[in-house]
C-alpha cells in the first residue's frame, strides 16, 4: 500500500525547534518530489515547502513565511522526508501534512498521496 | 504570488443535483507545455486532503466520473454531475505553475 506517515509533532515553546518526519512506503521514494503543507486550526491549506527529486536536482523552495527558519531534507535510502523547524512562532501552529508529487520533464500529476498529518503547537 | 479566488464559499446541494465551484487565479496558470497547472483537492471532515483533479481537467485515480474539471488560463470550474453524500467536505483549488503554490479559500459543500 502506498502510504505517507508523518510524525514528530508536539508542543513546543516559541523560539524553540522541532523536526517533523514523513515516512514513505509502497513506492520508490526517490522518484518523487515531496512537499509539506500546513493547516492552522479552522483555516485553509497553506503550502510550506517542496523538494524535487534527485533526478531534478533536489531543488528546494519555501514559503516566504518560513524561509530562513525551516529546512527541508530527505533521505532517499530510508524513504523519509524531514522538515526542520527553527525559531518557531505561535503562528506556525498547525497540522503539517506531507505529500508526494512528480514534477519535471513536463510531467505533473498533482499531489496524489498525502499523509494523515502531525500536529505542531507552538505555545 | 498568485492569488486564487473560489466561489461560492458555501454550497448546499440536494443529493442527486449538480454542483459547480469556480476558481479564478490572478495570473494565467497555462505553462509553456500547454497544460494548466491547476489542481482540485477535497478535504473530507476529519481527513487529509485528497486529489480530485490535476492539470485542470484530469481525474485522479479512483475519482468517480461524476467529477469533472474544466477551464484554462485564469478561470476554472469543478463540476459534480450528481452530488452524493460522500462528496461533502471542503474543496480547494491550488495552482502549481509557480512557487509559492497557493490555494483558494476553500468551498464547503454540504448536503441539504
Amino acid at each position: 500500500e502506498v502510504q505517507l506517515v508523518e510524525s514528530g509533532g508536539g508542543l513546543v515553546q516559541p523560539g524553540r525547534s522541532l523536526r517533523v518526519s514523513c515516512t514513505a512506503s509502497g513506492f520508490t521514494f526517490g522518484d518523487y518530489a515531496m512537499s509539506w503543507f500546513r493547516q492552522a486550526p479552522g483555516k485553509g491549506l497553506e503550502w510550506v515547502s517542496f523538494m524535487r527529486s534527485k533526478t531534478h536536482g533536489e531543488r528546494t523552495e519555501y514559503a516566504a513565511s518560513v524561509r530562513g527558519r525551516f529546512t527541508f531534507s530527505r533521505d532517499d535510502s530510508k524513504g523519509i522526508a524531514y522538515l526542520q523547524m527553527n525559531s518557531l512562532k505561535t503562528e506556525d501552529s498547525a497540522v503539517y501534512y506531507c505529500a508526494r508529487f512528480i514534477y519535471g520533464s513536463g510531467r505533473y500529476y498533482g499531489m496524489d498521496v498525502w499523509g494523515q498529518g502531525t500536529t505542531v503547537t507552538v505555545s | 504570488d498568485i492569488v486564487m479566488t473560489q466561489s461560492p464559499l458555501s454550497l448546499p446541494v440536494t443529493p442527486g443535483e449538480p454542483a459547480s465551484i469556480s476558481c479564478r487565479s490572478s495570473q494565467s496558470l497555462l505553462y509553456r507545455n500547454g497544460y494548466n497547472y491547476l489542481d482540485w483537492y477535497l478535504q473530507k471532515p476529519g481527513q487529509s486532503p485528497q486529489l480530485v483533479i490535476y492539470l485542470g481537467s484530469n481525474r485522479a485515480s479512483g475519482v468517480p466520473d461524476r467529477f469533472s474539471g474544466s477551464g484554462s488560463g485564469r478561470d476554472f470550474t469543478l463540476k459534480i454531475s450528481r452530488v452524493e453524500a460522500e462528496d461533502v467536505g471542503v474543496y480547494y483549488c491550488m495552482q502549481a505553475v509557480q512557487d509559492p503554490y497557493t490555494f483558494g479559500q476553500g468551498t464547503k459543500l454540504e448536503i441539504k
